[in-house]
């Protein structure tokens, strides 16, 4: 069965100061992964998605993440961040195409002026 | 594109009276969506998966007698919460895949129900 684990339930950081959030998953094969963010009392919006290829992905907002096969991660990191950034962020897998999505526990983030 | 819309967003009602939430893909065609609770400060909870046509696959542990699930275009999921409880109040939340997309889900906005 896959399973995805973000280690940090909280992080804090001061608006302008880079970010890392972090992702671990467990997956017989390479799954698709997926970052997604969700603001208070919202639904989640796709931040970006690993299918396959370059390892180094862009997504939305000025975030990238990282495949990483060896470590099992998929780290999601963005150089600057803004206070509109604050929310929750989700890192999720799925085994196949038709399959299910996993998600980790959410990471809520924090940006201090 | 991918837009998902979730209607109503809120909804308040009394203990024994029973709640439709509509799931609408707004610029696709929607083969599978999803129904997910969410808890305060928690993660989501897949409730069940629905194809266009066919019967609901629910996940264990959820009464399928009383969330109601249907897919009848490509575009329309429904769900009923029948005989709502209190206990059923929760944030509910849908996504929608297509066949073009692959893997991905994208999410509607959600909806808060609160059981009086």
């Amino acid at each position: 069965a896959q399973s995805v684990t973000q280690p940090d339930i909280h992080i804090t950081v001061s608006e302008g100061a880079s970010l890392e959030l972090r992702c671990n998953y467990s997956y017989g094969a390479t799954p698709y992964l997926f970052w997604y963010v969700q603001s208070p009392g919202q639904g989640l919006q796709l931040l970006l998605k690993y299918f396959s290829g370059d390892t180094l992905v862009q997504g939305i907002k000025g975030f990238e993440a990282e495949f990483k096969r060896s470590q099992s991660s998929f780290n999601l990191r963005k150089p600057s961040v803004h206070w509109s950034d604050a929310a929750e962020y989700f890192c999720a897998v799925v085994g196949t195409s038709y399959g299910k999505l996993t998600f980790g526990q959410g990471t809520i983030l924090t940006v201090h002026p | 594109g991918a837009v998902v819309s979730q209607h109503p967003s809120w909804v308040i009602c009394k203990s024994g009276t029973s709640v439709k939430i509509e799931c609408r893909s707004l610029d696709f065609q929607a083969t599978t969506m999803f129904w997910y609770r969410q808890f305060p400060k928690q993660s989501l909870m897949l409730m069940a998966t629905s194809n266009e046509g066919s019967k609901a696959t629910y996940e264990q542990g959820v009464e399928k007698d009383k969330f109601l699930i249907n897919h009848a275009s490509l575009t329309l999921s429904t769900l009923t919460v029948t005989s709502a409880h209190p206990e059923d109040s929760s944030f509910y939340i849908c996504s929608a895949r297509s066949q073009l997309a692959g893997a991905t889900q994208y999410f509607g906005p959600g909806t808060r129900l609160l059981v009086l």
